[in-house]
């Protein structure tokens, strides 16, 4: 079975840094490019990174850029997103979510995990 | 301010179609392909269609999408109380060179 499971949420106050992972079975991890994604309280769902198969290409929400970095290790199927300079409108639902290979222009993600909650308050 | 516009809301009742619209601009749905996710928060969210028009196995056919020019759309038809959740339209943007959703739109069936 095809599957992402987040974890490394939390509660961490302003400023300070998580580090959230995917762990990846049922796939050959290695072929996707991954994203994440995340839904703040009562708001939509935002864009926020995406790394290519091979870690060698990322792009970041300019909410995020710079603070953010999306990163993966392939010999161990997993996602990882290291958040620094934590503010309070990090705080949401995050999703990592797997990308199908293409270009940009295909863009779009066929497997997402439950998520993972971050929580930025002081 | 979401990149794409979606209405925050639809509604029919069940048996009926739904439509939801989804616009952009030339830099996104206008030279790049749309995707559909229906979610309920707190859950995984669900690809309903790709490329846009392309429905994931598994999804049936009573969701089609279509595309033209800047805007996109989402047709439901044959409405189900189960269909109501969120419903997001998706694609890149070329200009920002990330991805970008729509504001959501949230289906009730009456």
């Amino acid at each position: 079975e095809v599957q992402l499971v987040e974890s490394g949420g939390g509660v961490e106050r302003p400023g300070g840094s998580l580090r959230l992972s995917c762990a990846a079975s049922g796939f050959t991890f290695d072929n996707y490019a991954m994203s994440w994604v995340r839904q703040a309280p009562g708001k939509g769902l935002e864009w926020v990174s995406i790394i290519y198969w091979n870690g060698g290409s990322t792009r970041y929400a300019d909410s995020v850029k710079g603070r953010f970095t999306i990163s993966r290790d392939n010999a161990k199927n997993s996602l990882y997103l290291q958040m620094n300079s934590l503010r309070a409108e990090d705080t949401a639902f995050y999703y990592c979510a797997r990308v199908p290979p293409g270009d940009y222009s295909y863009y779009y993600m066929d497997v997402w995990g439950k998520g993972t909650t971050v929580t930025v308050s002081s | 301010q979401s990149v794409l516009t979606q209405p925050p809301s639809v509604s029919a009742a069940p048996g009926q179609k739904v439509t939801i619209s989804c616009s952009g601009s030339s830099s996104n749905i206008g030279n790049n392909y749309v995707s559909w996710y229906q979610h309920l928060p707190g859950t995984a969210p669900k690809l309903l269609i790709y490329d846009n028009n392309k429905r994931p196995s598994g999804i049936p056919d009573r969701f089609s999408g279509s595309k033209s020019g800047t805007s996109a759309t989402l047709d439901i038809t044959g409405l189900q109380t189960g269909d109501e959740a969120d419903y997001y339209c998706g694609t890149w943007d070329s200009s920002l060179s990330a991805g970008v959703f729509g504001g959501g739109t949230k289906l009730t069936v009456l």
